[in-house]
């Protein structure tokens, strides 16, 4: 059974870089999506972005200029930057196993459906 | 980027009722919709993908149906454990989007 788990700090003071990593148990990081959504409290999930286990990587573009998603498949983890945060950056963050296919000739696509989740972990943006 | 309405809003309903939750999209997703649970203090759950299918685990009092821009997720006969704030979520344009979500209460 995979399992995901999210670290990091609880706190971030605005404008600063909010550093969170997701560790994978129970099954390799290798040939899968992997995605950061995140929920801001009493709200809806927004999507953040994804990393494949090579390194290749797709953001929202309402963030793509903040957001870095990196892998190091050693450690079956994955990690998300988010720089400049200000209080609408509070919400709880989850990471997510992409579904992620198959396809005839081998390649293996990101399908942005989630069927594993961490428990979420909430980032609060305050001085 | 493709906004999901989801109606109503808040379904107060009784264990053993049937549930009938709406997802309207901005444009047609074609059948690229899934549906997820959330329960208080949990991450959301995968229900239903590509619009009709159970996930794996999922009780076949679950399901989804629709394409285009409007579906809708049905639960056959409520039990206690099904009063959850449910989301709909698109994947056929980028980015992917989710719904304000329906939250079903007990009535």
């Amino acid at each position: 059974q995979v399992q995901l788990q999210e670290s990091g700090p609880g706190l971030v003071k605005p404008s600063e870089t909010l550093s969170l990593t997701c560790t994978v148990s129970g099954g390799s990081i290798s040939s899968y999506y992997w995605s950061w959504i995140r929920q801001p409290p009493g709200k809806g999930l927004e999507w953040i972005g994804y990393i494949y286990y090579s390194g290749s990587t797709n953001y929202n573009p309402s963030l793509k200029s903040r957001v870095t998603i990196s892998v190091d498949t050693s450690k079956n983890q994955f990690s998300l930057k988010l720089s400049s945060v200000t209080a609408a950056d509070t919400a709880v963050y989850y990471c997510a196993r992409d579904s992620s296919e198959v396809l005839e000739g081998g390649d293996i696509v990101a399908t942005n459906t989630f069927d594993y989740w961490g428990q979420g972990t909430l980032v609060t943006v305050s001085s | 980027e493709i906004v999901l309405t989801q109606s109503p809003a808040t379904l107060s309903l009784s264990p053993g009722e049937r549930a009938t939750l709406s997802c309207r999209a901005s444009q047609s997703v074609s059948s690229y919709l899934a549906w997820y649970q959330q329960k208080p203090g949990q991450a959301p759950r995968l229900l239903i993908y590509d619009a009709s299918n159970r996930a794996t685990g999922i009780p076949a009092r679950f399901s989804g149906s629709g394409s285009g821009t409007d579906f809708t997720l049905t639960i056959s006969s409520l039990e206690p454990e099904d009063f959850a704030v449910y989301y709909c979520q698109q994947r056929s344009n980028w980015p992917s989007t989710f719904g304000q979500g329906t939250r079903l209460e007990i009535k």
